[in-house]
């Protein structure tokens, strides 16, 4: 199998602009989750998509977007990006909902200026 | 979001067994007990997970308490590729993982 995939693994973008994130999720998940990770602290949990809606959200405001698609993979949009968006974006993939463990990928670095 | 406390950070020697606790006073019958770690550099890895019984994998092993407010992460033989942030997670029969700030686990050659 081969895991979790994201693209790109750094990007730096000016304050203002907008980014997408992308990631492909281990074969045969179909449940795809991002967080978002500051330097130093937990991640924190942004939106999962289920079977291409979205099905739970975090305490993020709605300039975090994102896009599942029919073979899974999944995007994340982020408008007008500010200077607290500089952070660690992670995907992660499961087989189904409910109880189960996560695949993470190894993350897209975010750096604003 | 149901609350869990680790210690800040544990020491290990490599070989020996490593005993991570982890409280949660406040955990609710339907929370299920997760373990990711995260090595430097890396996305978080999934570890282990239970409800009730102690739950065993290649891995590590899963101690959880009677009362199930405290349970135990086990790793049997410490490696230097063990040295890692662990997080313990509640989590309902939902969606999100909900990482607090974890331990950090130093291996000692």
């Amino acid at each position: 199998e081969t895991g979790v995939t994201q693209s790109p693994t750094h990007l730096i973008k000016t304050r203002g602009q907008q980014v997408t994130l992308r990631c492909s999720s281990q074969s045969g998940h179909n449940t795809v989750s991002w967080y978002q990770q500051a330097l130093g602290q937990g991640p924190q949990f942004i939106f999962q998509y289920y079977r291409e809606e979205e099905n739970g959200r975090g305490n993020f405001p709605p300039r975090f977007s994102g896009l599942q698609f029919p073979n899974y993979s999944s995007e994340l949009n982020v408008n007008a990006l500010e200077l607290d968006d500089s952070a660690l974006y992670l995907c992660a993939s499961s087989p189904r909902t409910g109880n189960y463990g996560y695949t993470f990928g190894s993350g897209t670095r975010l750096t604003v200026v | 979001d149901a609350k869990t406390t680790q210690p800040n950070s544990m020491e290990s020697n490599e070989e020996e067994p490593v005993h991570l606790p982890c409280n949660h006073s406040t955990i609710s019958g339907t929370d299920y007990i997760h373990w990711y770690r995260q090595l430097p550099s890396q996305g978080p890895e999934y570890v282990i997970h239970g409800l009730t019984s102690n739950v065993n994998n290649r891995m590590a092993s899963l101690a959880i308490a009677e009362d199930r407010k405290s349970s135990t992460l086990i790793l049997h033989r410490a490696t230097l590729r063990d040295a890692a942030v662990y997080y313990c997670i509640l989590r309902p029969n939902d969606y999100k993982l909900s990482f607090g700030a974890g331990t950090t686990v130093t291996v000692r050659a």
